[in-house]
């Protein structure tokens, strides 16, 4: 359902260890899928995108995995950092009639300890 | 690294009152698009403009909102008679094209606006 925001799901993971956030996307039609970490303050800042033809992409430290079949996205972060605490969104391409409009999802956010 | 700016970074104004948001997108980005974000939710789509014109926009963009490229490199954002409810972050962003095919082309998100209608 709708998120508040103020009670944003939130992943604690310890520094050095490999972190999962995920996303359930809203429209199978989709094409694109794009993760963004929000620091406080700040505009969405790209991380890794992938298109829907493929199901894996690897980027510096991270990795996006796609599953058409169940509409889920997830980002994996190895060997997470402290500078990696942040709100990660996930935002599809509305791919209706030439649109090329983000939705983006909820938000997960990402507590690194020390 | 060429990146999306906005200004101001902080815009308090009186309910009822005009502001322009205003964005420097990527120069070389033919794609520019207008978001909102309120305090601790979700980034919504406003509007997209391609070749001075708007080629689409969301319930949010209504009468009151209007987009404007005065020159080759600003891109405005302007809400004509601002509510409280206008109270966001504004976001700015920009793409450099559609690929082939029709495919998406990855958007960059500029630092926002906030904007406080009191």
């Amino acid at each position: 359902g709708e998120s508040v925001g103020l009670h944003l799901p939130t992943l604690s993971v310890q520094e050095g260890d490999n972190s999962i956030i995920n996303c359930a996307y809203s429209n199978s039609a989709s094409d694109y899928f794009i993760w963004y970490k929000q620091e406080s303050g700040k505009g969405p800042q790209f991380i890794i995108d992938i298109r829907s033809n493929m199901d894996k992409r690897q980027g510096q430290r991270v990795t996006v995995l796609l599953n058409k079949t169940v509409k889920h996205l997830s980002l994996q972060i190895a060997a997470t950092q402290p500078g990696d605490s942040a709100v990660y969104f996930c935002a599809e391409n509305g791919v209706t009639s030439g649109t090329y409009k983000y939705i983006f999802g909820t938000g997960t956010r990402l507590k690194v300890l020390a | 690294e060429p990146e999306v700016t906005q200004t101001p970074s902080h815009q308090v104004t009186q309910m009822g009152q005009e502001v322009i948001l205003r964005c420097v997108p990527i120069s070389n980005h033919l794609y520019f698009y207008w978001y909102r974000q309120i305090l601790g939710q979700k980034v919504e789509f406003l509007v997209s403009f391609y070749n001075n014109e708007i080629s689409e926009k969301s319930e949010i963009f209504d009468d009151q909102f209007s987009v404007e490229r005065p020159d080759g490199s600003n891109f405005t954002l302007k809400i004509r008679s601002t509510k409280l409810e206008d109270s966001a972050m504004y976001f700015c962003a920009s793409s450099e094209g559609i690929l082939a095919g029709g495919l998406a082309d990855t958007q960059y998100f500029g630092p926002g606006t906030r904007l406080t209608v009191l």
